[in-house]
């Protein structure tokens, strides 16, 4: 089955930007959906198909998908950007919707 | 205003069952896919099952196959969850998530857009 690998976890300071990446085997060829988890509450999607943005998402939050990777990238990060985040996929072979393992994003 | 209410969660015993539910308001129900998404303690997403708006196509993770049955009343615009011969790995907080409609074909997977807010399911003795 398809796998998704995303770094454990990511810091940064306050006012930087912060990139978080998801890689794939040919991911480049997939829609890759991303969402933010803060604790004790439910998942929210900040970009999808690779690059939109729903409403009510900050054009701090941004995404690309190349190649064996997608990236989301948040600019000038906030202390209220901490929390996990997941990349999703659809995987056509198996018709199975997979999840990264999450990365968790700490505000310095 | 979009609100999806799961209900149903507890605590079962090894090889029991259990049906967990979904309710639906807000939005016209029979037309959008649903699905369910698991999150262990401390762990990541996992996804769990997808039902299109009809009903007439299901997908369901290797993890459960077999054992969980998905299925949807549109009359009565809930979601539904049948889990049998539930393992201690199933035990997780279940959550109903509505995917976004590409407007074409019965089912052409897209991101999920509303979270309902979760229910816990523990497998003990």
């Amino acid at each position: 089955s398809y796998v998704l690998t995303q770094p454990p976890s990511v810091s940064v300071a306050p006012g930087q930007t912060a990139s978080i990446t998801c890689g794939g085997n040919n991911i480049g060829s997939l829609h890759v959906h991303w969402y933010q988890q803060k604790p004790g509450q439910a998942p929210v999607v900040v970009v999808y198909d690779d690059s939109d943005r729903p409403s009510g998402i900050p054009e701090r939050f941004s995404g690309t998908n190349s190649g064996n990777t997608a990236t989301l990238t948040i600019r000038r990060v906030e202390a209220g950007d901490e929390a996990d985040y997941y990349c999703q996929v659809w995987d056509n072979s198996s018709e199975d919707w997979v999840f990264g393992g999450g990365t968790k994003l700490t505000v310095l | 205003e979009v609100q999806l209410v799961e209900s149903g969660g507890g605590l079962v015993r090894p090889g029991g069952s259990l049906r967990i539910s979904c309710a639906a308001s807000g939005f016209t129900f029979s037309g959008y896919s649903m699905n369910w998404v698991r999150q262990a303690p401390g762990k990541g997403l996992e996804w769990v099952s997808t039902v299109s708006s009809s009903g007439g196509f299901k997908y369901y993770a290797d993890s459960v196959k077999g054992r969980f049955t998905i299925s949807r009343d549109n009359a009565k615009n809930s979601l539904y969850l049948q889990m049998n011969s539930l393992r201690a790995e199933d035990t997780a907080v279940y959550y109903c998530a509505r995917e976004a409609d590409r407007g074409f074909g019965e089912y052409t997977p897209y991101f999920f857009d509303y979270w309902g807010q979760g229910a816990r399911v523990t497998v003990s003795s």
